[in-house]
């Protein structure tokens, strides 16, 4: 079945790298994706990675894929205060009709 | 150019009473998704709606619950006979002509509570 699942809690000081994990289980997703909501917010999109890639840069943030072990990674350089949030993995499944999405890790950055 | 509106933010509904949620899609989206999220918990999938068609519903419970989109006008979600257990946030998102990222671009959410 469809299943996504990650870390619930990460906590880092400001100015480190932070790192999300994230695994999931449908070899035939195309798309993965990485999602930010912050508190009473809806969620942006931050970066997306296609299965055929191992890596994607978008200035502070790295996204990993290890499609073999079906492990999807995000780091954040330079962590601020400003990227504390939830943060959502999310694959593309059922066709290209949904995402699925883990239950989210929230963020904490801290002096 | 605007984007995904949802209304209302927050909704108060009595046990039993009707709940209607609204989703207005960006400009130009022709596809629009349903997600609830539960408290602590991550998006779930309800359904997927193009204009006038129910693609997927697969997401959707058996019972109270429905959802359009019109030739005119917004989604609507809509939850007859509310239970506490239907307190959650529900998103809805949107999408252009499927291209080859397909994103989807979600709203703000409608924060429903069953009191």
């Amino acid at each position: 079945g469809e299943d996504v699942e990650q870390s619930l809690f990460l906590s880092v000081r400001e100015g480190d790298s932070s790192v999300i994990n994230c695994t999931y289980t449908d070899s035939s997703s195309t798309y993965l994706y990485w999602y930010k909501q912050e508190p009473g917010a809806g969620l942006q999109l931050l970066t997306y990675i296609f299965s055929n890639m191992d890596m994607k840069q978008d200035q502070r943030l790295t996204v990993l894929l290890n499609k073999k072990d079906k492990h999807l990674s995000l780091r954040i350089a330079d962590t601020q205060t400003g990227d504390s949030a939830i943060y959502f993995c999310a694959e593309r499944a059922g066709g290209y009709n949904k995402l699925i999405f883990g239950a989210g890790t929230r963020l904490a950055v801290h002096p | 150019n605007a984007g995904v509106m949802q209304n209302p933010r927050h909704l108060v509904r009595r046990r039993g009473q009707e709940a209607r949620l609204r989703c207005s899609p960006m400009k130009g989206h022709s596809h629009v998704y349903w997600y609830r999220q539960l408290p602590e918990e991550g998006l779930k999938f309800m359904v997927y709606l193009q204009k006038e068609n129910i693609i997927d519903e697969s997401g959707m419970p058996k019972e109270r619950f429905s959802a359009e989109f019109p030739k005119e006008g917004p989604s609507i979600l809509r939850i007859q006979q509310v239970v506490r257990g239907d307190s959650a946030a529900y998103f809805c998102a949107s999408s252009p002509l499927p291209d080859i990222t397909y994103e989807q671009y979600f709203g703000p959410g409608t924060r429903l509570t069953v009191t």
